[in-house]
């Protein structure tokens, strides 16, 4: 798997855009980058993947730089319902099994 | 309604039962997990079946054990050999075989008495 790093908490004004940044430096020419993230005493929700372009959907924006090294998950109006863990995964691209692979994520805590 | 549903959302297992935990989705996925995740930690993966009739272990697969004999269903059995079952339990399901786009359930948390 390419190793992801996270800062391990990060706080957001409510309404203000939330950005998380996640380094994956190994990560290889075809591997995806995922993004989930987990509410507390909830199971993990998928947010949004991507391979080079950035991409967008109605819950978040992903922008992945040039060279793939890092990416940035953008919550655009952050809310306290957006309070959570959320996950950058980088998994291998056939391995079927252990795919998913959750480390310790940032821990976003929105503010009023 | 489509989604994942697991129950029961709390169980209690005394020293030497087995407990089993129930996961069903409508999603029409092929594939189905099993994780751990205890507290303040990531997820771990126990066992994932990518077909009916076939499953597969994760890396933390000691003292559980799974059947997956409908498509829809997958319940994961903690059985006593398992010494420290306390934890949170999530299932999920994936389209095809390799669907990194997985889909959680509530989650069963487990606690031994």
């Amino acid at each position: 798997d390419a190793k992801t790093t996270q800062p391990p908490s990060m706080d957001c004004a409510e309404g203000r855009a939330a950005n998380l940044p996640c380094n994956h430096s190994t990560i290889s020419g075809n591997e995806y980058v995922y993004w989930y993230r987990q509410i507390h005493s909830q199971g993990p929700q998928y947010i949004i993947h991507g391979l080079k372009n950035n991409e967008t959907n109605e819950m978040a924006s992903l922008i992945i730089t040039e060279d793939r090294k890092s990416s940035t998950l953008i919550l655009p109006h952050a809310t306290l319902r957006d309070t959570a863990v959320y996950y950058c995964i980088v998994p291998p691209p056939n391995n079927a099994g252990n795919m998913l692979t959750f480390g310790g994520g940032t821990r976003l805590m929105v503010k009023p | 309604d489509g989604g994942i549903t697991q129950s029961p959302k709390y169980l209690f297992r005394k020293e030497g039962q087995n407990v089993t935990l129930s996961c069903e989705q409508n999603l029409n996925h092929d594939a189905m997990y099993w994780y751990r995740q205890d507290p303040g930690q990531g997820l771990r993966l126990i066992y994932y079946s990518q077909i009916v009739n076939d499953f597969q272990k994760g890396d933390i697969a000691e003292g559980y054990s799974v059947s997956r004999e409908k498509k829809e269903s997958f319940p994961l059995t903690v059985t006593s050999a398992q010494k420290n079952p306390t934890a949170f339990y999530l299932c999920a399901s994936s389209m095809g075989q390799f669907g990194r786009t997985q889909y959680f359930g509530p989650g069963t948390r487990l606690l031994v008495l």
